[in-house]
């Protein structure tokens, strides 16, 4: 157990639909990536934040967005979904920002666009 | 954002020594080599990391070229349950990073 909590996990949803991804950090942990992971391919990162603010920014559509609130824990929000939506999403979390931090992953939200 | 390059497979035979290669020859003096790893079903795994100098861990151990432009993950025995796909990312600051296909390490019994 990584300790780091994502829910749902598992989502089915239609086509133009918005949904939330919710993420929870590991105690302690400031820093929080989302990644997107489709079939048979490798992990993207979409963003990252720190202590509530944004610090990175990835591949992330303009549809996606994120958050990070004074609880640390974070979401992300997917709206006018297409079938290409359809993947894992990781959450992990770190200390801190620095290059040698290692990241723990959730164990993912799986998103079904039908 | 440094590129690496991987293998897309390889195979083992159980309880033998594994070398996952990887190429980075963009990286920058700052950037740090990670390896992770993802099993079946699960989320990325950390496995090792370092900057210069070799590493070791209870899981494995890490060899970095003098000129850092590749490195080696070893997993000194392999067992069923390494079987997973390995990925080598290089992180720089700010932390953005982009895993790429990674290998897929097949253990045979």
């Amino acid at each position: 157990d990584s300790g780091v909590t994502q829910t749902p996990k598992h989502l089915i949803t239609a086509t133009g639909q918005r949904v939330t991804l919710r993420c929870s950090p590991r105690s302690g942990d400031l820093s929080v990536y989302w990644y997107q992971q489709s079939l048979d391919q490798g992990l993207q990162f979409l963003i990252q934040y720190y202590n509530g603010e944004e610090r990175a920014k990835g591949n992330i559509l303009e549809r996606f967005s994120a958050q990070q609130f004074p609880d640390l824990h974070s979401e992300l929000n997917l709206s006018s979904l297409e079938l290409g939506d359809s993947a894992l999403y990781f959450c992990a979390s770190s200390t801190g920002i620095q290059a040698k931090n290692i990241q723990y992953f959730g164990a993912g939200t799986r998103l079904s666009v039908l | 954002d440094a590129k690496t390059t991987q293998p897309n497979s390889m195979e083992s035979n159980e309880e033998e020594p594994v070398h996952l290669p990887c190429n980075h020859s963009t990286i920058s003096g700052t950037d740090y080599i990670h390896w992770y790893r993802q099993l079946p079903s699960q989320g990325p795994e950390y496995v090792i990391h370092g900057l210069t100098s070799n590493v070791n861990n209870r899981m494995a151990s890490l060899a970095i070229a003098e000129d850092r432009k590749s490195s080696t993950l070893i997993l000194h025995r392999a067992t069923l349950r390494d079987a997973a796909v390995y990925y080598c990312i290089i992180i720089g600051g700010y932390q953005k990073v982009t895993f790429g296909i990674g290998t897929k390490l097949q253990v045979i019994p």
